[in-house]
């Protein structure tokens, strides 16, 4: 049973430039969250999703950012108009249920941005 | 804000040694905690969770205490080893399924 796989594993993009990060849950699991974690710092809640809805996007900048979890395919975080302080290393996590389950977490994208 | 933050963030344990990382949090409406291990460049890896209505449990070689009187939270690694050298995170789920991490404490096991 493959766990959460996220790619790219790193990016570079530069400043102004559009970035994609895309994340498939584990198999069974329906519940996918976004984390953000700067260096040396502990992951910052972004936001959560289900299939085809956001649930709580309260984590996430409301400009220049955005997630989907379409119906098929994996869920994806954008970042429009990249700036230098959206460096970071960006991880998603999947569950099977929503309250209080475990959240397996992918390998994570490590965006840099010049 | 409600945050949750770390006592200590090195430890430098000798091989064969207990651990004991500990951490508080802040925010009463907390009933689920976790403990997280990160390698470098790698995700958060579950070690252990704990609910609200528990003060103490155990895994394999680690144990979490809870003290909900001083929101103090613990872990407790026996007989560490070179593997278990790595990023130690509490959260918490105010929210039920928003993980809410602390800063992290690095833990360095020595031969």
């Amino acid at each position: 049973n493959a766990g959460v796989m996220q790619n790219p594993r790193h990016l570079v993009r530069r400043r102004g430039q559009e970035a994609r990060l895309r994340c498939s849950p584990m198999k069974g699991h329906s519940h996918v969250y976004w984390y953000r974690q700067l260096p040396e710092e502990g992951l910052k809640f972004m936001v959560y999703l289900q299939k085809e809805n956001i649930i709580d996007e309260s984590g996430m900048p409301k400009e220049r950012f955005s997630a989907e979890f379409p119906k098929e395919g994996p869920s994806i975080l954008r970042i429009q108009q990249v700036v230098r302080g959206d460096s970071a290393a960006y991880f998603c996590a999947s569950s099977r249920g929503n309250r209080d389950n475990e959240q397996f977490f992918g390998p994570g994208t490590r965006l840099t941005v010049l | 804000g409600e945050s949750v933050g770390l006592h200590l963030p090195t430890l430098s344990v000798q091989e064969g040694d207990n651990s004991i990382i500990n951490c508080a949090y802040s925010n009463s409406a907390s009933d689920y905690f976790i403990w997280y291990k990160q390698e470098s460049g790698k995700g958060p890896q579950f070690i252990i969770d704990i609910r609200s209505n528990m003060d103490k449990r155990q895994g394999q070689r680690v144990t979490v205490l809870l003290n909900k009187t001083v929101k103090h939270l613990s872990l407790q690694i026996a007989a560490t080893q070179p593997g278990d050298s790595a990023v130690y995170f509490c959260a918490e789920t105010p929210s039920g399924y928003a993980l809410n991490f602390g800063k992290g404490t690095s833990l360095l096991v020595t031969p």
